[in-house]
């Protein structure tokens, strides 16, 4: 069974600096794609980023960016210039090409500081 | 492009009574719906893919009879909560699969539920 673990609870970090998110997942499939949804006090789901297993070059969405290291399973999500609108929960996916279902980790509560 | 919209997004009932919530698609066909339920600081959890024209698959655990789903039609998908007791008080989130992208979804603002 797919699984997707986010180690870090509760993140925080200041006004404008860097922070990064850390996702690990567990696959037998070669075909799949990564996500991070963002769920802000609104409650909202927001998508972030996406990911396609079989693309090497790492996704970028002006200030987010991923360091996908497919061997190690590993699926980091980078906040740059980070900004109090991105204080949020931040959850990590899991989506195998042929399932319709998204597997969820457990989330990150991102705190901003400023 | 791709909205999904919920309704209510919040309802108050009492116990022993149902209730409906509405998830549509409002500019896109979803042949696929989910429905996720999300407990205070936690992350989703899956209780049913919704296909339009077909009975809904529930994941493990999850009681059928008591959160009844209908997808009617391509961009509407809707959870009945019979019988409703005080512990299904809780945030409803629905998604939609996005046409053309696959694997992702577009999710609904949520309804919270709350059962007195």
């Amino acid at each position: 069974a797919q699984t997707v673990t986010q180690s870090q609870p509760e993140m925080s970090v200041q006004e404008a600096e860097t922070v990064t998110l850390s996702c690990t997942y567990d696959t037998s499939e070669s075909d799949y794609y990564l996500f991070w949804y963002k769920q802000p006090p609104s409650r909202q789901m927001i998508l972030v980023i996406r990911q396609e297993a079989y693309k090497q070059q790492n996704a970028t969405e002006n200030r987010f960016s991923v360091n996908f290291q497919k061997a190690a399973k590993s699926f980091s999500l980078k906040i740059s210039d980070s900004q109090l609108g991105d204080a949020a929960m931040y959850f990590c996916a899991y989506i195998w090409f042929g399932n319709e279902k998204l597997t969820f980790g457990t989330g990150t509560r991102l705190t901003i500081i400023p | 492009g791709a909205v999904v919209s919920q309704h209510p997004s919040w309802v108050i009932c009492k116990s022993g009574t149902s209730v409906k919530i509405e998830c549509r698609s409002l500019d896109f066909q979803a042949t696929t719906m989910f429905w996720y339920r999300q407990f205070p600081k936690k992350s989703l959890m899956l209780m049913a893919t919704s296909n339009e024209g077909s009975k809904a698959t529930y994941e493990q655990g999850v009681e059928k009879d008591k959160f009844l789903i209908n997808h009617a039609s391509l961009t509407l998908s809707t959870l009945t909560v019979t019988s409703a007791h005080p512990e299904d008080s809780s945030f409803y989130i629905c998604s939609a699969r996005a046409p053309g992208l696959a694997g992702e979804q577009y999710f609904g603002p949520g309804t919270r539920l709350t059962v007195t």
